[in-house]
C-alpha cells in the first residue's frame, strides 16, 4: 500500500514570496490533515478535511494561509505572503475512518520543509 | 497550545538498556496515541491506548496510561541503535489530535 506522497521535499523562498504544498493522502483515506511544525515543537495542526470538506481549521491563520481538497482526494496548501516565521516542516496526514475528530490512527507523509529567507 | 508534555526533553543511553518517557496532559482524553519521528522524516504511528485502557503492548513496546494524573509512560525495552528518533505522545480528545513536544532519544552502540 503506498503512503502519503507529499512535494515538494524541500522548498527555499524570500519572505513575501508564495508557496505550495502538494499532498495525495492513502487511497481510500476519508481524513486528510496538515501540520506545520516548527523545529524543535511537535506538530500543530493547521487544518483538517473529511472529503473535500473542512472539518477543522481553527488554527490556519487565514490572512495568508489557504487550503483546499478537490475531488476529496488531493490537497494543496498556500502560504501567500510567506513571512519568516513560516520556515518549519508541513506534515500532511491521512485516516480511514471518517467521523471522530484526531480519533484514529493518523498515516504521515514525509514532509515539506520550508525555509523563508 | 500544545496539551501534552513529555518529559524528559531528550535522553541518551546504551544499546541494551531500556528507555522510558513520560507524557503528561490536561484535560479529558478519548485516546492517547505514541508516534516516532527519524531525523527530518514524517512521523509514525507507534501505539494507541484508549481512555479505558491501562496498559498496551506493541513488541518492545508499553504503554501504559493513568487518566486520574493525567500521564501516560512510554517504555522501550533492549533498545537498539535504530530506535534513536524523537518520540511524540499525541492526545485524542472531542475536538482534534495534539502533539506534545517530544523526547529525543539517543541509543549509542
Amino acid at each position: 500500500e503506498a503512503g502519503v506522497a507529499q512535494s515538494p521535499r524541500y522548498k527555499i523562498i524570500e519572505k513575501r514570496q508564495s508557496v505550495a504544498f502538494w499532498c495525495n493522502p492513502i487511497s481510500g483515506h476519508a481524513t486528510l490533515y496538515w501540520y506545520q511544525q516548527i523545529l524543535g515543537q511537535g506538530p500543530k495542526l493547521l487544518i483538517q478535511f473529511q472529503n473535500n470538506g473542512v472539518v477543522d481549521d481553527s488554527q490556519l491563520p487565514k490572512d495568508r494561509f489557504s487550503a483546499e481538497r478537490l475531488k476529496g482526494v488531493d490537497s494543496t496548501l498556500k502560504i501567500q505572503p510567506a513571512k519568516l516565521e513560516d520556515s518549519a516542516v508541513y506534515l500532511c496526514a491521512s485516516s480511514f475512518l471518517s467521523g471522530g475528530r484526531g480519533l484514529e490512527t493518523q498515516y504521515f507523509g514525509p514532509g515539506t520543509r520550508l525555509l523563508v529567507l | 497550545s500544545q496539551q501534552g508534555e513529555e518529559d524528559p526533553q531528550a535522553l541518551s543511553i546504551q544499546e541494551g538498556e531500556n528507555a522510558t518517557m513520560n507524557c503528561s496532559y490536561k484535560t479529558s482524553i478519548n485516546n492517547l496515541q505514541w508516534y516516532r519521528q527519524n531525523s527530518g522524516r514524517g512521523l509514525v504511528h507507534l501505539i494507541l491506548i484508549r481512555s479505558n485502557e491501562r496498559e498496551k503492548h506493541s513488541g518492545r513496546l508499553r504503554v501504559t496510561l493513568d487518566t486520574s494524573k493525567k500521564s501516560s509512560s512510554l517504555l522501550i525495552t533492549a533498545s537498539r541503535a535504530a530506535d534513536t528518533a524523537s518520540y511524540f505522545c499525541a492526545t485524542a480528545g472531542f475536538q482534534k489530535l495534539v502533539f506534545g513536544t517530544g523526547t529525543r532519544l539517543l541509543v549509542s552502540p
